[in-house]
């Protein structure tokens, strides 16, 4: 079956460093590709998504590029602030007609000032 | 606009008591989810609905029932509370087109004693 494998976290970081975090994922097909963000005591909401190999989704400074070679959609960002403290999700759709998602476990990002 | 709104945000329940947990979305959306949040297992799909009066059995089903009487409502039942059943519950909404984007709830976080 689909599934999605995550960094194990927490990622702690100082502000303004660079973020890497890692996702690869087992799907068959071609799967759209998504990282959900969880700020505390929060519901998840959209960061970006990809939905075919080469794409680039990008928003607030984060970045991830659907890579079918390699099966990763790794989430970047240049210079990480103290406001993006939160779970990250990496999430996969495949074309299955009712559109579930399936979730990698999270990973959590601590930024220090 | 609310989005998608949850009720209860908390509760407590005794072993073998029942409730139910009402979600409501503003969206007009056909597609609905609910799913539970523990500790180290990301987030798992317990059921979905892809239009009123219509349900389906997700990862994690057992133990849960659900009602999609309404379109914008979709409710979730515990008819024999379990500890094991002890977790934060979020719904969410989906938009399919253009933006493929699940709209989640804030959550309620339910303790089973």
């Amino acid at each position: 079956g689909d599934s999605v494998t995550q960094m194990e976290g927490p990622v702690t970081l100082s502000e303004e460093a660079f973020l890497t975090i890692n996702c690869t994922y087992t799907a068959t097909g071609y799967p759209s590709l998504f990282w959900y963000v969880q700020y505390p005591g929060e519901g998840l909401q959209l960061l970006l998504k990809a939905t075919k190999a080469d794409d680039k989704g990008s928003n607030k400074g984060f970045e991830a590029t659907y890579r079918k070679e390699t099966t990763s959609f790794h989430l970047e960002k240049g210079s990480v602030q103290v406001s993006d403290s939160a779970v990250y999700f990496c999430a996969l759709r495949a074309y299955s007609g009712y559109s579930t998602l399936t979730f990698g476990k999270g990973t959590m990002l601590l930024v220090s000032p | 606009n609310a989005g998608v709104t949850q009720t209860p945000k908390f509760r407590v329940l005794k072993t073998g008591q029942s409730m139910t947990l009402l979600c409501a979305q503003d969206m007009n959306h056909e597609y609905m989810y609910w799913y539970r949040q523990d500790p180290g297992m990301g987030l798992r799909l317990i059921h979905y609905s892809v239009g009123e009066g219509t349900t389906a059995k997700g990862e994690v089903p057992d133990g849960y029932n659900v009602s999609r009487l309404k379109k914008q409502n979709f409710l979730l039942g515990l008819e024999s509370a379990a500890p094991s059943q002890t977790s934060v519950y979020f719904c969410a909404a989906l938009d399919p087109a253009p933006t493929d984007t699940q709209y989640f709830g804030p959550g309620t976080r339910l303790t089973v004693l």
